[in-house]
């Protein structure tokens, strides 16, 4: 059974930074790309950052761009979310999600963490 | 960047009653990228339904996914009181990936 536990969530000042982790299992990691889409209080999802798997290449949404960062290890089956210059806006839940493809780029999501709540306020 | 409309916001029916889900590109896709998402409150979305028509693993086979282009339809025949949820269309071909904005299936 796959199995997606984010971690990291937490109250943050505006301009602040936050690391998010993503510890994942049942299933091969290193063959499967990963992203983060996040869902701001009783708003829609927004994919946000995804990785690669194999060579990692990684894409942004053009609002994070710049500000954060993604990373995984595949030794370790985690992928993160270095997050940088944090915003209002940036609050929300943060969900971990399993790619169906090797490109970070490209496919759907067959599998979920419950999320982790990120909030950006002073 | 694709933009995906959902329609309507929301869907008022009873248990037993069909719905019907609309989701628009603003360019055309390819079906093998159109996916379809449940998500209840307090708890993360459920994959239903990828490549525009193939049921996810698990997922009954009163949810069917149909269309092409920049149409794409879910239909829930017989609604169940476990379908009232929150449905999510994403397209899912390139970067950036976008959802629509969701309709909510209430009673």
């Amino acid at each position: 059974e796959v199995q997606l536990l984010e971690s990291g969530g937490n109250l943050v000042q505006p301009g602040g930074s936050l690391r998010l982790s993503c510890a994942a299992s049942g299933f091969t990691f290193s063959s499967y790309a990963m992203s983060w889409v996040r869902q701001a209080p009783g708003k829609g999802l927004d994919w946000v950052s995804g990785i690669s798997a194999g060579v990692p290449n990684t894409y942004y949404a053009d609002s994070v761009k710049g500000r954060f960062t993604i990373s995984r290890d595949n030794s370790k089956n985690t992928v993160d979310l270095q997050m940088n210059s944090l915003r209002a806006d940036d609050t929300a839940i943060y969900y971990c999600a399993k790619g169906s493809e090797t490109s970070g780029r490209r496919g759907y999501f067959d599998s979920w963490g419950q999320g982790t709540l990120v909030t950006v306020s002073s | 960047e694709i933009v995906l409309t959902q329609s309507p916001d929301t869907l008022s029916l009873s248990p037993g009653e069909r719905a019907t889900l609309s989701c628009r590109a603003s360019q055309s896709l390819s079906s093998s990228y159109l996916a379809w998402y449940q998500q209840k409150p307090g708890q993360a979305p459920r994959l239903l339904i990828y490549g525009a028509s193939s049921r996810a693993t698990g997922i009954p086979d009163r949810f069917t996914g149909s269309g092409s282009g920049t149409a794409f339809t879910l239909t829930i025949t017989r609604l169940e009181p476990e379908d009232f949820a929150v449905y999510f269309c994403q397209q899912c071909g390139s970067s950036p990936l976008t959802f629509g904005g969701g309709t909510k299936v209430e009673i």
